[in-house]
């Protein structure tokens, strides 16, 4: 059974820092893994999908990297904004040639001004 | 598009009421999943249909629970009788072709609080 844990839970960092958010999963025949983003009362909007195939991918200020040998992904942040506040998430297919995904119970990001 | 919809935002209720959640997903998604979120759990999969068919139902907690997708349009989620510990932030989220290839794009949860 596929299990993904994010390590941290909470972070706080104060702006203009870089951060790097830890995913690991358990199964690693995946076909992709997906970052998303959670703010407070609301639900999840997606940042990154980096496909098997890749071992990282860019969108503005966000990098994610996948380690599927090892069963690893990260999601770098530079020069963090009080904007980037919000809970990420990342999630993988439960399992090969399933439609379903498996979440991590998130990183709680705190950016203080 | 509007997004996925999902309907009511909050809801509060007391133990033994039936509660029925909707969701509408986005115009031409073939997948529709009802997910739960809790503190303690973190987000589970209860339901997801493709096509309008339920396909895997094995994360619905209880028979209390029930779900049906009568349309491409339009999909609701039952809880009767409803228990406190039902008390959690549904979501609905649909995508085109599963998770292998396309991200799930979801609605902004229904707050269910059940005294």
């Amino acid at each position: 059974k596929q299990e993904v844990t994010q390590i941290p839970a909470a972070l706080s960092v104060p702006e203009g820092e870089n951060l790097v958010l830890n995913c690991s999963f358990t199964d690693s025949a995946i076909y992709n893994l997906q970052w998303f983003r959670q703010d407070p009362g609301k639900g999840l909007t997606s940042l990154l999908l980096i496909q098997s195939s890749q071992r990282e991918q860019t969108s503005g200020r966000l990098n994610a990297s996948l380690d599927k040998s090892s069963g690893r992904s990260t999601l770098y942040i530079a020069a963090s904004q009080p904007g980037d506040s919000a809970t990420y998430l990342c999630a993988v297919p439960t399992n090969p040639g399933y439609s379903t995904l498996t979440f991590g119970k998130g990183t709680m990001l705190l950016v203080s001004p | 598009d509007a997004g996925v919809i999902q309907s009511p935002r909050h809801e509060v209720t007391e133990m033994g009421q039936e509660v029925t959640l909707r969701c509408k997903p986005i115009s031409g998604h073939d997948y529709l999943f009802w997910y739960r979120q809790t503190m303690m759990r973190g987000l589970e999969l209860l339901i997801y249909f493709n096509n309008n068919v339920p396909i895997d139902d094995s994360g619905m907690p209880e028979d209390r629970f029930s779900a049906k997708m009568p349309n491409a349009s339009f999909s609701t989620l039952k809880i009767q009788p409803s228990e406190p510990r039902d008390s959690a932030v549904y979501f609905c989220a649909s995508t085109y072709g599963g998770a292998l290839i396309e991200t799930q794009y979801f609605g902004p949860g229904t707050r269910l609080l059940v005294l």
